[in-house]
């Protein structure tokens, strides 16, 4: 069964700085993809980065970086030089190459202070 | 980037009523589709996962009398609350998967914006 977990229900941070947000997973599967979800007070889902377990480099999308530690089995989101409008929930998810569904960790809250 | 349409954003409901969801993918072919709830500041509890022209795979402790799920296009998925009570009351969210076109789950879901579900 796969699991993931979000230990920082929220966190706070002051504008222009960079921020971690945690993730860790548990799978026996050797094949699976890693998802960062942004969720702002609208409720829409907006995809900001995916990491294959197979991938040799650790994805980036523009300001957003993930920190992929496979051994560890985590997948760490890195945003830099936070923005005000960066405040939300974020939520990660994986999902295992032989499932079809993504599961979701319990959501970090970021809060960006001007 | 691809859209997926939900609709209703909103919608309040007498109990006992059904209400039904709807979610299209406007510039893809869903081969699978998702229906998801949320709480308030919970995370996203999948419920069901809906492959076309096919039945639904409920998750366990979804009763599928309740959520009717129908996937009955490659762009079209609707979730069915039927005879709504309060406890339904929730935001429920739906994905859709493009798919590779060789049988496998794409590497991005694309959400719809979901629908506010307020029973009275």
């Amino acid at each position: 069964a796969q699991k993931i977990t979000q230990t920082q229900p929220g966190m706070f941070v002051q504008e222009k700085e960079a921020v971690t947000l945690d993730c860790t997973y548990d799978t026996s599967d050797q094949s699976y993809g890693l998802f960062w979800y942004k969720q702002p007070s609208s409720g829409e889902m907006i995809f900001l980065i995916y990491q294959g377990s197979y991938d040799e480099q650790n994805a980036t999308e523009g300001r957003y970086s993930l920190n992929f530690q496979k051994a560890r089995k985590s997948a760490n989101l890195v945003i830099s030089a936070s923005q005000l409008g960066d405040s939300a929930m974020y939520f990660c998810a994986m999902r295992e190459e032989g499932a079809q569904k993504l599961v979701f960790g319990q959501g970090t809250r970021l809060t960006i202070n001007p | 980037g691809a859209v997926v349409s939900q609709h209703p954003s909103r919608v309040i409901c007498k109990s006992g009523t059904s209400v039904k969801i709807e979610c299209r993918s406007l510039d893809f072919q869903a081969t699978t589709m998702f229906w998801y709830r949320q709480f308030p500041k919970k995370s996203l509890m999948l419920m069901a996962t809906s492959n076309e022209g096919s039945k639904a795979t409920y998750e366990q402790g979804v009763e599928k009398d309740k959520f009717l799920i129908n996937h009955a296009s490659l762009t079209l998925s609707t979730l069915t609350v039927t005879s709504a009570h309060p406890e339904d009351s929730s935001f429920y969210i739906c994905s859709a998967d493009p798919g590779t076109g060789r049988g496998k789950g794409s590497k991005k879901l694309f959400f719809g914006s979901g629908t506010q579900l307020s029973v009275l």
